[in-house]
C-alpha cells in the first residue's frame, strides 16, 4: 500500500512569507507526528495528532507554527513569517496508535529553505 | 532534556568490511528503543524496535543488540555493500511518551 507522502518535496520562500506543508499518512493511522530535522541533527519533535486531536504541541518552536488535521487524516504544517532559522526538514510520520512499540512511518520530509 | 547520543557522527568503509556503531540514551523510564535508516532523498525506514534487555535483532547483514541497564545500543552490519551507505538513526521512547527522540545519527558511507 502507499506509504506516508508529504508535499511539496521542496520549498524555497522568502523570510517573512507564509509557507504550509502538507502530509498524506498511511491511511487508517490514527497517530500523526511532525518532526523538524536541522542540518547535522536528528529530527525533533513538534507536535502529535490523535486523529483529528492535536494532543501535544510542546515542540512547535513559537506561536508562528501551527498544525492542524481537521478529518483526522491529511495534516498541515504551516509557518507564518518564515525566518532562516526556519529552514529545516519537516518530516511527518504516521502509525496505526501509539503504543510504545507502534513503528512510526516517515514521509520523505519537505526540505523547507528561507532566505 | 532527555540526551541521546549516536557514535560516530560519521563512518567510512570499505565495500565487506562489517562495521558497528553505538546508541546511548539514559536508562530510566526507558520503554523501547527504534533503529531507523535513512537513505538520502528518501523516507526513514524502520528498522528495528527493541524492548527488552538483552533483546537481539536481525535483518539480513543488520542486527542490533539492546542494553538497558546501561542504556545503549549496537547496530552492526556484516559484510557492508555500497547500498548501506544511509544516516542510521536511533530513538529511544522513554516514560509512556509517544514521541520519539532521536539521536544525530551515524553518517555511514561503503566505498565500492
Amino acid at each position: 500500500g502507499a506509504g506516508v507522502s508529504q508535499s511539496p518535496r521542496y520549498k524555497v520562500a522568502k523570510r517573512g512569507q507564509d509557507v504550509a506543508l502538507r502530509c498524506d499518512p498511511i491511511s487508517g493511522h490514527v497517530s500523526l507526528f511532525w518532526y523538524q530535522q536541522a542540518l547535522g541533527q536528528g529530527p525533533e519533535f513538534l507536535t502529535y495528532f490523535q486523529n483529528e486531536a492535536q494532543l501535544d504541541k510542546s515542540g512547535l518552536p513559537s506561536d508562528r507554527f501551527f498544525a492542524e488535521r481537521p478529518e483526522g487524516s491529511v495534516s498541515t504544517l504551516k509557518i507564518q513569517r518564515t525566518q532562516q532559522e526556519d529552514s529545516a526538514v519537516y518530516l511527518c510520520a504516521s502509525s496505526l496508535g501509539q503504543g510504545f512499540t507502534e513503528t512510526q512511518y516517515f514521509g520523505p520530509g519537505t526540505r523547507l529553505l528561507v532566505l | 532534556i532527555l540526551n541521546v547520543e549516536q557514535s560516530p557522527q560519521s563512518l567510512h568503509v570499505q565495500e565487506g568490511d562489517s562495521t558497528n556503531f553505538t546508541c546511548s540514551f539514559p536508562s530510566s523510564n526507558f520503554y523501547a528503543l527504534h533503529w531507523y535508516r535513512w537513505e538520502t532523498a528518501k523516507s526513514p525506514e524502520a528498522l528495528f524496535v527493541m524492548t527488552l534487555n538483552g533483546d537481539e535483532k536481525k535483518k539480513g547483514r543488520i542486527s542490533a543488540t539492546l542494553n538497558t541497564k546501561e542504556g545503549y545500543s549496537y547496530l552492526y552490519i556484516k559484510g557492508s555493500q555500497p547500498e548501506d551507505s544511509a544516516t542510521y538513526l536511533c530513538a529511544p521512547r522513554m516514560d509512556s511518551s509517544y514521541k520519539l527522540i532521536f539521536g544525530s545519527g551515524t553518517r555511514l558511507l561503503v566505498r565500492p
